[in-house]
Formats: structure tokens, sequence, C-alpha cells
């Protein structure tokens, strides 16, 4: 089934310790994307990558890294999470650019207290 | 700064009503303008999209209307059932500079009630 696969589904974490959001298509994508959707504020993309080892800062990328060593993987890194990330999370998916259908995760809610 | 305007933010609709959705761009640049459409737990996934070149296109009970000289678009959603109650997000795409991204409204939450 093609899919994109986030890890974990809830998390709750305290100010400054660093995680990891995992993210994985088996749909053989080029292009993924990490966004944050917020009430009132809709979906921002945080971090995007056009192939492997080329990441890309998105509108809201304060505070989050990338990495793109794999093509399948996508992982998001909070070094040092602070409140204001508290945050629904979402990786998606598209072959090529984004000017096509965009195949999204489930959704990661993180809580930062 | 939001580049998509998405109004209203949230849509009571009886069954069998029509639900009508309305965004709006300032970037001419922007050529491509899907909908995602999202219900709770789940994340966003395409409903229906549309290019420029077109003023509608119609898919089931889903249509979208684009009006290229007033930067503006709309989703209909006719004989309105309770199982589209979900989120709806407009989106237009941006690619130049070598940026690729799509850029998102704030999303309608739509209730259809029997």
């Amino acid at each position: 089934e093609a899919q994109v696969t986030q890890n974990p589904r809830y998390l709750i974490t305290v100010t400054g310790k660093k995680l990891t959001v995992t993210c994985s298509q088996n749909m053989n994508h080029e292009y993924m994307s990490w966004y944050r959707q917020d009430p009132g504020l809709g979906l921002r993309q945080i971090y995007y990558s056009m192939n492997v080892e080329v990441t890309d800062k998105g509108d809201v990328p304060e505070g989050y890294k990338v990495s793109r060593k794999e093509k399948r993987n996508f992982p998001l890194i909070l070094e040092s999470p602070s409140p204001n990330q508290t945050s629904l999370y979402f990786c998606a998916s598209s072959f090529g650019t984004a000017n096509t259908e965009a195949f999204f995760g489930q959704g990661t809610r993180l809580t930062v207290v | 700064q939001q580049q998509v305007k998405q109004s209203p933010q949230s849509l009571i609709v009886q069954k069998g009503g029509i639900s009508i959705i309305n965004c709006a761009y300032e970037n001419t640049a922007f050529d491509y303008f899907p909908w995602y459409q999202q219900f709770p737990g789940k994340g966003p996934a395409l409903l229906i999209a549309i290019r420029p070149d077109v003023s509608e296109k119609k898919e089931g009970r889903f249509t979208i209307s684009f009006n290229k000289s007033a930067k503006q678009f709309s989703l209909h959603i006719m004989d309105s059932q309770p199982g589209d109650s979900a989120t709806y997000f407009c989106a237009a795409y941006r690619g130049y500079y070598n940026t690729d991204k799509l850029i998102f409204g704030t999303g309608t939450r739509l209730q259809v009630f029997p």
C-alpha cells in the first residue's frame, strides 16, 4: 500500500530535550516536505527536499532541522524544542515538485511543556 | 504573510444543501490550485485541483470555479452529505527562483447535519 508513515503519532516532551520525528514514504517520490498545522493558520511549510541531499527552508524553518540521506526518509529534528513548537506536524511527499498530488502522513501531535 | 486567504473559517450546512468555500490569492505567478480534504485524525488528501487555463472543473459533486481576473477560486459541494464533514484547505503552487512549494489557506471546517 502506497503511504507516508510518520512516527510517533503523539509525543509529549520537555523544553530543550532534543527529539526526532521520522517520516518514510514507499512511493519512490523525489519531493518531500514538512508542515505544521495550527488553528487559524492552516498548513505552513517548515522545510522541503527536492531530492537526496537537497533540502531548503520553507516558510517557518526556525528551530527545526531536516536531513535527506535516503530517498524514502525525511526526518524532522527539533534540537531544543520550545513550547511554541507545540503543534500538529505533517510529512508529505510527491513526484517531482509540489505541483503534483501531495501525499500526507497521518500526523504527529507534539506537545512541548 | 498570508498569500492565500480562505473563507469562511467554519461552515454548517444541512444535508442536501450546497457548501461553498472561497479562496483569494495575490501572486499571479501561482499556476496550480488544489483543494485538500482532511478528516479528523488524518492527514490532508487531494480532493480536486485546477489550473488557471480553465474556469471550472467538476468531479462528481465537487466543483472548482476559477476567476483569474479576480484572483479568486472556490469549491462548491453539491448535495452535501454528512460524510463530507471535514476540514477543507485550498492551496496555490508557487515555483520560481528555485523554490517550490504549496501555499495553503487557513482551512474551513465544514459540518453537514442530517
